[in-house]
């Protein structure tokens, strides 16, 4: 079972350089999230999408934006990166058209600003 | 707004040994509450979740954790640690019709042989 797909893995940029980042999930689920992990801060929700069409910002969406292409992709793109954007970055999904579901996560895109 | 506290960094244990992880959160009502865990260079994984009714719930890997509504706390516990423990545990909160999941800081576990 794939899940949540992440693409690609690990990325190395310079400053200025833009980049998307990809994220599929084969479970028919109705949400999806892009998380950012930085040591000790958890993750953080950079935005959201609760459904097809429809996206949100999350606690700290600047300097990035997102399509919601179709139900099971949701892509996060950096237009200008930037050092503070050196981070590991998590797709999730839920299908929160059932209540008390929880968040799949993929393995994270490890991305590295120069 | 919901927010999660954990207020250990960093745990160390030796194999074998009883766990506690902690967990604090604040929410008005009764949240939906989770632990994850996260294995080096890997996603983060579901190890158990709180909704309602019993209060201890169990998980996988022989996890399981207790709300105490009194304590705003959702405490992480394994009576015995194996070596493959060794990981990062997030708790997580989120509101009754709520998109979104507020995560604790993280607490990273160090087993010893």
């Amino acid at each position: 079972n794939a899940g949540v797909t992440q693409t690609p893995k690990f990325q190395v940029l310079k400053t200025g350089q833009s980049m998307t980042l990809q994220c599929a999930q084969d479970m028919n689920h109705n949400s999806m999230y892009w998380y950012r992990q930085d040591p000790g801060m958890g993750l953080r929700l950079i935005y959201y999408s609760a459904s097809e069409g429809t996206t949100d910002k999350g606690e700290v969406p600047n300097g990035y934006n997102v399509s919601r292409l179709n139900k099971r992709e949701f892509s996060l793109r950096l237009e200008s990166a930037a050092p503070s954007q050196t981070s590991v970055y998590f797709c999730a999904s839920s299908d929160t058209g059932i209540e008390n579901q929880p968040q799949h996560f993929g393995d994270g895109t490890r991305l590295s600003i120069l | 707004a919901q927010s999660v506290t954990q207020p250990d960094i960093h745990i160390t244990v030796s194999e074998g040994a009883s766990l506690e992880l902690r967990c604090n959160y604040s929410y008005g009502a009764t949240p939906y509450l989770f632990w994850y865990v996260q294995s080096p260079g890997q996603g983060l994984q579901l190890l158990l979740k709180y909704f309602s009714g019993d209060t201890l719930v169990q998980g996988i890997k022989g996890f399981e954790a207790e709300f105490k509504r009194s304590q705003s706390s959702f405490n992480l516990r394994k009576p015995s640690v194996h070596w493959s423990d060794a990981a990062e545990y997030f708790c997580a909160v989120r509101g009754q019709g709520a998109q979104k999941l507020v995560f604790g800081q993280g607490t990273r576990l160090t087993i010893n042989p």
